[in-house]
């Protein structure tokens, strides 16, 4: 099983600024298979980041995701109010199917 | 509207069953892999379980491997979640989510339901 570290647990930062997450595996990821999620109180996880750096339908280009082998990012250019959140990375595997990261909480300052 | 609908949740003793149900609309189901996720109170994302969208292929997280079983109903757009032999670790929020691409699985889940609860306790 791929384990996938997140860092930091928990990011404080106010509206306007750059928000970098880290999503580090155990072993190394294809591109193709690596995700991030977000996910707000009370809502379903909502897919932002596929292939690791496709945004999904509907994504604002403020969100940003990069990376390969066992360290990726995923990037928010400058926050917005709606950003503060939960943010998962996901990787696709053999055996189990999918592994989620514990996520990093983006909170405001 | 892209939608799906789980049902099926409750409260259940350990060792007892449950059947969680996911209806879908909007979309052409038989065509899509989906997946079952579960969220414990206050935790993170955990995938439970997956099935092709023809059900040749099927996974499970190693927690519930041989006690949960996934299966689905193209003709009625639904997707089910049999869970057996249930622990105080099963209680979770479960969602069902669905593949962003058609006939494929590798887990980019594009459209959730809102979940249902599941309490395992005596």
């Amino acid at each position: 099983e791929i384990v996938l570290t997140q860092s930091p647990g928990t990011l404080s930062l106010s509206p306007g600024e750059r928000a970098t997450l880290s999503c580090r595996a155990g072993q190394s990821v294809s591109s193709s298979f690596l995700a991030w999620y977000q996910q707000k109180p009370g809502q379903a996880p909502r897919l932002l980041i596929y292939g690791a750096s496709t945004r999904a339908t509907g994504i604002p280009d403020r969100f940003s995701g990069s990376g390969s082998g066992t360290d990726f990012t995923l990037t928010i250019s400058r926050l917005e109010p709606e950003d503060f959140a939960v943010y998962y990375c996901q990787q696709y595997g053999s055996s189990p199917w999918a592994t989620f990261g514990g996520g990093t909480k983006v909170e405001i300052k | 509207e892209v939608q799906l609908v789980e049902s099926g949740g409750g409260l259940v003793q350990p060792g007892r069953s449950l059947r969680l149900s996911c209806e879908a609309s909007g979309f052409s189901f038989n065509d899509y892999a989906m997946h079952w996720v579960r969220q414990a109170p206050g935790k993170g994302l955990e995938w439970v379980s997956g099935i092709s969208w023809n059900s040749v292929s099927i996974g499970y997280a190693d927690s519930v491997k041989g006690r949960f079983t996934i299966s689905r109903d193209n003709a009625k757009h639904s997707l089910y979640l049999q869970m057996n032999s249930l622990r105080a670790e099963d209680t979770a929020l479960y969602y069902c989510a669905k593949e962003i691409h058609i006939q494929v699985v590798i887990l980019r889940l594009d459209i959730w339901g809102q979940g249902t609860m599941v309490t395992v306790s005596s």
